[in-house]
């Protein structure tokens, strides 16, 4: 299968700064990402979805604001959390399609663990 | 958003049993995978089976989908102490293509 790689895997943080994330697709051109939010034994819930060269579309009760999205080429999409809080801490994981492949399924990344001290 | 439910939430079994476990969904779909989740990574793609298809089988896998009932069941045969995981459906809708994922089912295959 097609490979996403996410980086960093952790990231530790003071409360206020900002932290990117990178998602790159690496063997194909990703038209669309997702990323998604995921909490301890809960299920992933998906934050915005990003196409290459344009604005992201975030999901109702994401601030935007906070959760920057650039997807500024067809193999990397970024995901900046801003001015970061503790109750940001969490796992982040994003996923990728490929160029006409809407319906088929989507590859991962393997996650950021982002933990806010 | 997350669309699906799955039951069990968690399971035990003993290697060499099966493993069955439920997602339920309740819009429309243009297909329905399945994923799984080792323990703090990424999801992997199991299967997925399209709207209009009834059952699918990968190795010792094996995927049903009722659409009158909005339900699927993953069947997992002759388990291995390596398939410890976490599994997820997820329903992808036929309007705008995006992946709804359900709660989970962990699942703890004993040696």
């Amino acid at each position: 299968g097609a490979v996403v790689s996410q980086h960093p895997s952790r990231v530790i943080c003071k409360s206020g700064t900002s932290v990117k994330i990178e998602c790159r697709s690496l063997d194909f051109q990703a038209t669309t990402m997702f990323w998604y939010r995921q909490f301890p034994k809960k299920s992933l819930m998906l934050m915005a979805t990003s196409n290459e060269g344009s604005k992201a579309t975030y999901e109702q009760g994401v601030e935007k604001d906070k959760f920057l999205i650039n997807h500024a080429s067809l193999t990397l999409s970024t995901l900046t959390v801003t001015s970061a809080h503790p109750e940001d801490s969490s796992f982040y994981i994003c996923s990728a399609r490929g160029f006409g492949r809407t319906n088929t399924e989507a590859f991962f990344g393997q996650g950021t663990r982002l933990t806010v001290v | 958003s997350q669309q699906g439910e799955e039951d069990p939430q968690a399971l035990s079994i003993q290697e060499g049993e099966n493993a069955t476990m439920n997602c339920s969904y309740k819009t429309s779909i243009n297909n329905l995978q399945w994923y799984r989740q080792n323990s703090g990574r990424g999801l992997v793609h199991l299967i997925l089976i399209r709207s209009n298809e009834r059952e699918k089988h990968s190795g010792r896998l094996r995927v049903t989908l009722d659409t009158s009932k909005k339900s699927s069941s993953l069947l997992i045969t002759a388990s291995r102490a390596a398939d410890t995981a976490s599994y997820f459906c997820a329903t992808v809708s036929p309007m705008d293509y995006k992946l709804s994922f359900g709660a989970g089912t962990t699942v703890t295959v004993r040696a």
